[in-house]
């Protein structure tokens, strides 16, 4: 299995501040990554795939990037609603595997 | 637009069965796969496998081979998942997705909890 690390499990962060979190791959998963954001009670959302595609309806604030085993997730100036948890997720083989998160919190 | 609307939650004992519906609409049901996920109380997101609508084939993860069993209904646009001989540890809110045979879930339904206790 494709075993998917995030950094850092939580991170704590002010509205307008830049953060980014890390993604890295236990192999060469090529551009197969997305990024989901889940706020509490809520299903997961679909940010970014292919890596750095972002999904239809997302804010340009969210922008994804890297290829092979190391990825990020930036978001340029953090907005309330984007207080949240955020997965990676390799889709190129089986199983299907998900980062543990990272918790974004109000500073 | 794109909808998965799955069953309402479960309460269920130790070593029953569940099973959860997913109906989909606004979309060509047999033209996408069907994916289940899961995840547990305050904890990450885990892929159980997918139903390819079309044809019925199925991929499961190792863990959960034996124990879990995916069907379709076409002529509703409804698929399933039944997960057998639950223990605590199956406590979880169950998602599907749509998606392709890889890659990654565009469309979520609102998930089903399903709660397992003794």
């Amino acid at each position: 299995d494709i075993q998917m690390t995030q950094s850092p499990s939580s991170v704590s962060a002010s509205v307008g501040d830049r953060v980014t979190i890390t993604c890295r791959a236990s192999q060469n998963i090529g551009t197969w990554l997305a990024w989901y954001q889940q706020t509490p009670g809520r299903v997961p959302e679909l940010l970014i795939y292919s890596a750095s595609a972002l999904q239809s309806g997302v804010p340009s604030r969210f922008s994804g990037s890297g290829s092979g085993t190391d990825f990020t997730l930036t978001i340029s100036s953090l907005q309330p609603e984007d207080f949240a948890t955020y997965y990676c997720q390799q889709g190129k083989s089986f199983p299907l595997t998900f980062g543990g998160g990272t918790k974004v919190e109000i500073k | 637009q794109v909808q998965l609307v799955q069953s309402g939650a479960e309460v269920k004992r130790t070593g029953a069965s569940v099973k959860v519906s997913c109906k989909a609409s606004g979309y060509t049901f047999t033209g996408y796969y069907v994916h289940w996920l899961r995840q547990a109380p305050g904890q990450g997101l885990e892929w159980m496998g997918w139903i390819k609508p079309n044809s019925g084939d199925t991929n499961y993860t190792q863990k959960f081979q034996g124990r879990v069993t995916m069907t379709r209904d076409t002529s509703i646009s409804t698929a399933y998942m039944e997960v057998t001989s639950l223990i605590s540890d199956d406590t979880a809110l169950y998602y599907c997705a749509r998606g392709g045979a890889t890659g990654w879930f565009r469309n979520w339904g609102q998930g089903t909890l399903v709660i397992v206790s003794s």
